[in-house]
């Protein structure tokens, strides 16, 4: 278990609305990552951080914002919520020295 | 942009049969790592493999990573229902601090 929690665990908004994932982490990793996951597109990165205050983006990361100001949370935004946003997010941490990933139990995002 | 193939996608077999999922690129990768998911939860690292060549076993599962580090495998021996579930590969290209997933392989196990 890498205590990793995420909240909220399910959200149903409305197109054009901001929306704020947070994940957050008890073990003091310093890389914490956030991917969306949809059917037959395995996991796509979104963004990452590798301590606080530095991110970097990752393939899909169009429409979505990212803050670290803490060790142990990352938060995801979504200024403008979009249907194609409609998706699972996961949050992970790496640990190893081949970035292995830790990952939450996920969020649920449905945009209507 | 490198790119993970996984093949078959969707895989639905007996119980005590074998099979073997595959992950492809033309990119090299410094690791490869097995993950599988279940239903309502996030992926669970089964593996890292990280020479070329290597083969790890894990109970009935082996992982195989290519000679030239573009692809890998994994073997399901005497397949159980316990196995169902999606089967994510993902590769670690050189320099980089964030893995390349591919889209999955769901395999279900029929008692």
């Amino acid at each position: 278990d890498a205590g990793i929690t995420q909240s909220p665990r399910h959200k149903v908004t409305e197109t054009g609305t901001p929306v704020t994932l947070r994940c957050h982490q008890t073990e003091n990793h310093r890389y914490m990552y956030w991917y969306r996951q949809d059917p037959g597109h395995g996991l796509r990165l979104i963004h990452y951080s590798y301590g606080v205050k530095d991110t970097d983006k990752g393939e899909v990361s169009d429409g979505y914002s990212v803050s670290r100001s803490k060790t142990e949370d990352f938060l995801l935004t979504l200024e403008s919520a979009t249907s194609s946003q409609t998706s699972v997010y996961f949050c992970a941490i790496s640990a190893g020295s081949s970035y292995e990933q830790y990952f939450g139990p996920g969020t649920r995002l449905t945009v209507t | 942009t490198q790119l993970l193939e996984q093949s078959p996608q969707f895989l639905s077999i007996q119980e005590g049969e074998n099979l073997t999922v595959y992950c492809n690129s033309s990119s090299v990768f410094s690791s490869l790592q097995w993950y599988r998911q279940e239903p309502g939860e996030g992926p669970v690292l089964l593996v890292t493999v990280v020479t070329g060549g290597e083969v790890k076993k894990l109970k009935r599962l082996t992982f195989q990573f290519g000679d030239a580090r573009k692809d890998s495998s994994l073997h399901i021996t005497a397949a159980q229902p316990g196995d169902t579930g999606l089967y994510l590969c993902a590769g670690l290209g050189t320099g980089r601090r964030a893995l390349t997933f591919g889209s999955g392989t769901r395999l279900q196990v029929q008692p």
